[in-house]
């Protein structure tokens, strides 16, 4: 089993651009949330996945969207990015129970 | 989101017990107490959740206060595997169904050789 996979590992954008982040969840997971980390700062929850709708959201504007896939994986798009967005995005996935990570994506805006 | 807090920083020596506390007062009486901790370069990590008994597993041992406004992170002995931030997080289920974790700024935990 690969665990929570994340791609791409890095990515450079400039202010402006939209960008899109993909995860691929733990073998049997049907869930998938998104998290944004700044740095020194714990994961902000951005918004969860379930059934390809999104079911809960966190205090993020519009410009952060998603979607599911029948085979439960999932994308971040992030439109009209602003310096304030360079982060590391990490993808959670889980089935009723606890929360498994994966590496996350570093965007660096610019 | 209820409020935990942590110490910023704590520091132990290899192969000593760590014990890393957390204060949750505002605690409802649906809400678990989770665990995770981030090592360097990586995605946090699940280490243990409880509601109200103590709890133990292969990684670690989790101690809830009988008034559950405190619990703590017992790590028997720590080694230097160990030196990462450890998140202690309130999640309750919503009325969808979704438990999500709400992350403070955790203690980072220094273990010295």
């Amino acid at each position: 089993d690969a665990g929570v996979t994340q791609s791409p590992t890095h990515l450079i954008k400039t202010r402006g651009q939209q960008v899109t982040l993909r995860c691929s969840p733990k073998s049997g997971h049907d869930t998938v949330s998104w998290y944004q980390q700044a740095l020194g700062q714990g994961p902000q929850f951005i918004f969860q996945y379930y059934e390809e709708e999104e079911r809960q959201r966190g205090n993020f504007p519009d410009r952060f969207s998603g979607h599911q896939f029948p085979n439960y994986s999932s994308e971040l798009n992030v439109n009209a990015l602003l310096l304030g967005d360079s982060a590391l995005y990490l993808c959670a996935s889980s089935f009723e129970g606890e929360q498994y990570f994966g590496p996350g994506t570093r965007l660096t805006v610019t | 989101d209820a409020k935990t807090t942590q110490p910023n920083s704590m520091e132990s020596n290899e192969e000593e017990p760590v014990h890393l506390p957390c204060n949750h007062s505002t605690i409802s009486g649906t809400d678990y107490i989770h665990w995770y901790r981030q090592l360097p370069s990586q995605g946090p990590e699940y280490v243990i959740h409880g509601l109200t008994s103590n709890v133990n597993n292969r990684m670690a041992s989790l101690a809830i206060a009988e008034d559950r406004k405190s619990s703590t992170l017992i790590l028997h002995r720590a080694t230097l595997r160990d030196a990462a931030v450890y998140y202690c997080i309130l999640s309750r289920a919503d009325q969808t169904g979704a438990n999500n974790l709400f992350f403070g700024t955790g203690t980072r935990l220094t273990v010295i050789p």
